[in-house]
């Protein structure tokens, strides 16, 4: 089945020790995002990738970065991680367009140290 | 981005219909609606989105008001499995973006 997947489910990172997140698709779909979700919130828009273009929300911290070497990949990496950005990191994909709707993975939960 | 209102909790007996509302009084004429649900420690599941028309899907049905400023999604025969929170979202135009608001928790019950 076509699927947004990502690795790993579950990730362990020390306090200041530089963390990087995957995501595959096989949908072939041209926009790939990044949320963040804290605990007992809704999923907050980082940035996201129009094929190689990419588009930062204002508020995301410098601390966080992507990558998106191909159409399948997008990674997300997290520079000096905090005890702050513990939380679920989603990916997910879309064609473009306003009436396309976005599928999500779900998620790789980062525990800080 | 039009923002949207929903009750932040509400309960569905076994079988009955769930009927979840959402108040978006501020979308533009070309603005979608959409609706995802997300399960404990998953990620979010598209339910169905409309612009004008009522539509449904194997999943649910949408009802958007006339004058657009409102949305009801049915969940026709409501199970266990489809206790979740609820996102009713206004898909802005421009830009790929999809905002998620609070949600409504949906606790079906036995």
């Amino acid at each position: 089945d076509a699927m947004v997947i990502q690795n790993p489910r579950y990730q362990v990172t020390q306090f200041g020790k530089p963390v990087t997140l995957s995501c595959s698709q096989t949908l072939n779909h041209n926009v790939m995002y990044w949320y963040q979700q804290k605990s007992s919130q809704a999923p907050k828009l980082l940035f996201h990738y129009y094929d190689k273009d990419f588009n930062n929300e204002a508020d995301t911290p410098d601390n966080f970065q992507s990558r998106r070497p191909n159409t399948s990949f997008c990674f997300l990496d997290i520079r000096s991680p905090g005890l702050g950005d513990a939380a679920m990191y989603l990916c997910a994909t879309s064609r473009v367009g306003v009436n396309s709707p976005l599928h999500f993975g779900n998620g790789t939960r980062l525990t800080v140290t | 981005d039009a923002k949207t209102t929903q009750p932040p909790s509400m309960d569905c007996a076994e079988g009955r219909a769930a009927n979840l509302p959402c108040n978006h009084s501020t979308i533009s004429g070309n603005e979608y609606v959409y609706w995802y649900r997300q399960i404990h420690s998953q990620g979010p599941q598209y339910i169905i989105h409309g612009l004008k028309n009522n539509e449904t899907n194997e999943m649910a049905s949408l009802i958007i008001t006339e004058d657009r400023k409102s949305s009801t999604l049915i969940l026709p025969h409501a199970t266990l499995r489809d206790t979740a929170v609820y996102y009713c979202i206004v898909r802005v135009l421009y830009g790929n973006k999809l905002v998620f608001g609070a949600g409504t928790i949906l606790r079906v019950k036995s």
